[in-house]
């Protein structure tokens, strides 16, 4: 049990172009997702924290205009990179977790790449 | 601000030799201490979760064990599928449910 699926695995953009990844939770109601970012050989940076239906949290220095997050339903959120560059480039990973009290399962992580 | 350090950055052993990994944290109220492990270009897999100082768990040729300061994870005669990143994060009590990262150990096992 507690399955997230992430999509796409891997995505090639031109700068300047919008991408979204979805990150669904198959066999259980998220309430909670995270968004985290990962360079290579360093560790997970949470980006933002989101609740079914409402706005989303994110964390100091990252900057909600580009990173678009939605949580409409409690299986499904997004992350919408919006005129993206090379910076952006890098993996993305989603975590969902079903209410306090439960674990945090990830998903198998999307990398991005911005030419 | 809530703290997680985690030593050795990278660790080479070979097949069988048993050794520790560990994770030193700082928080405002301990909620939880998780650990991970991470492959190459995936996302995280759930290894344990802990709680309160004292308490320990086993999952196969791993052990986690947690103090007031620090948890260790024990590998007991690694294999070379043993290899990869091993993720601490801690959770704390106030504030958020967000997971604060160790920057991990990169475990490299050889035959």
């Amino acid at each position: 049990g507690a399955v997230v699926s992430q999509h796409p695995s891997w995505v090639i953009c031109k700068s300047g172009t919008s991408v979204k990844i979805e990150c669904r939770s198959l066999d259980f109601q998220a309430t909670t997702m995270f968004w985290y970012r990962q360079f290579p050989k360093q560790s997970l940076m949470l980006m933002a924290t989101s609740n079914e239906g409402s706005k989303a949290t994110y964390e100091q220095g990252v900057e909600k205009d580009k990173f678009l997050i939605n949580h409409a339903s409690l299986t499904l959120s997004t992350l919408t990179v919006t005129s993206a560059h090379p910076e952006d480039s890098s993996f993305y990973i989603c975590s969902a977790r079903r209410d306090r009290g439960y674990g945090y399962t990830f998903g198998s992580g999307t990398r991005l790449t911005v030419v | 601000e809530d703290q997680v350090t985690q030593s050795p950055e990278a660790l080479r052993l070979q097949e069988g030799e048993s050794s520790s990994l560990n994770c030193s944290y700082t928080v405002s109220g301990l909620r939880g201490l998780f650990w991970y492990r991470q492959d190459p270009g995936k996302g995280p897999e759930f290894l344990f979760t802990l709680y309160s100082a004292g308490e320990e768990k086993e999952k196969e040729r791993l052990k986690a064990t947690l103090t007031k300061k620090e948890s260790f994870l024990h590998i007991t005669a690694p294999k070379p599928e043993d290899s990869a990143t091993y993720l601490c994060a801690v959770q704390a009590r106030q504030g958020a449910q967000k997971l604060v990262f160790g920057q991990g150990t990169r475990l490299t096992i050889n035959p």
